[in-house]
């Protein structure tokens, strides 16, 4: 079946605009995640859906970034005023809730500002 | 705080050897402990995992090994092939399901 999808697969944008990426999951995982990826490291966690309960921000880092998700579909990523430390590969990753583990990536939105 | 630490960052192995990778935590609620695969240009894919009741996992050339009480688990490639050459990341696992992930080593296996 279909995995994960994530689009723009590219993003560029000038400092100070507004952006928004998008993550399609596979159908039936409840929980869901966004994760950044600077280049060279690892991933940092951002937000975490799980079904209908409130979602775990925890990992935003700064109040220019928020998220939302529509039922246990599409979610996407907003990040206001956009700041050239924003640059990084934006990953998401679904997960079938009920005991299992695996994190299943999509491909990323690597998002240059410029 | 960097939770989990991954070294090296980078690793050269000859086809048909041995690439070891390292991890250690300190958070000891962790119970989770995978390892992702990740190609250029392509998201993290789960290669192999393991909890803290198990002191080793093998899936085929992969084996991972694990100390709780050194706080340190490891991969292990054997006889690595040139298909290998990724990037491999570890992580962790603690409340909510969210993944800690080390900085990554980037392994080429040269033929």
């Amino acid at each position: 079946g279909a995995g994960v999808s994530q689009s723009p697969s590219n993003k560029v944008t000038e400092k100070g605009k507004d952006v928004e990426l998008r993550c399609d999951p596979i159908s039936g995982h409840t929980a869901l995640y966004w994760y950044r990826q600077r280049l060279g490291q690892g991933l940092e966690f951002l937000i975490y859906f799980q079904g209908n309960s409130a979602p775990d921000k925890s990992g935003l880092p700064s109040d220019r970034f928020s998220a939302e998700r529509t039922g246990e579909s599409v979610s996407t990523l907003t990040i206001q005023r956009t700041q050239q430390e924003d640059s990084a590969v934006y990953l998401c990753a679904s997960r079938l809730a009920g005991g299992t583990d695996t994190q299943y990536f999509g491909p990323g939105t690597r998002l240059t500002v410029l | 705080q960097q939770q989990v630490k991954q070294s090296p960052q980078s690793l050269i192995v000859q086809k048909g050897g041995i690439s070891i990778i390292n991890c250690a935590y300190e958070n000891t609620a962790f119970d989770y402990f995978p390892w992702y695969q990740q190609f250029p240009g392509k998201g993290p894919a789960l290669l192999i995992a393991i909890r803290p009741d198990v002191s080793e996992k093998k899936e085929g050339r992969f084996t991972i090994s694990f100390n709780k009480s050194a706080k340190q688990f490891s991969l292990h490639i054997m006889d690595s092939q040139p298909g290998d050459s990724a990037t491999y990341f570890c992580a962790a696992r603690a409340a909510g399901n969210k993944l800690t992930f080390g900085g990554g080593t980037r392994v080429l296996v040269k033929p």
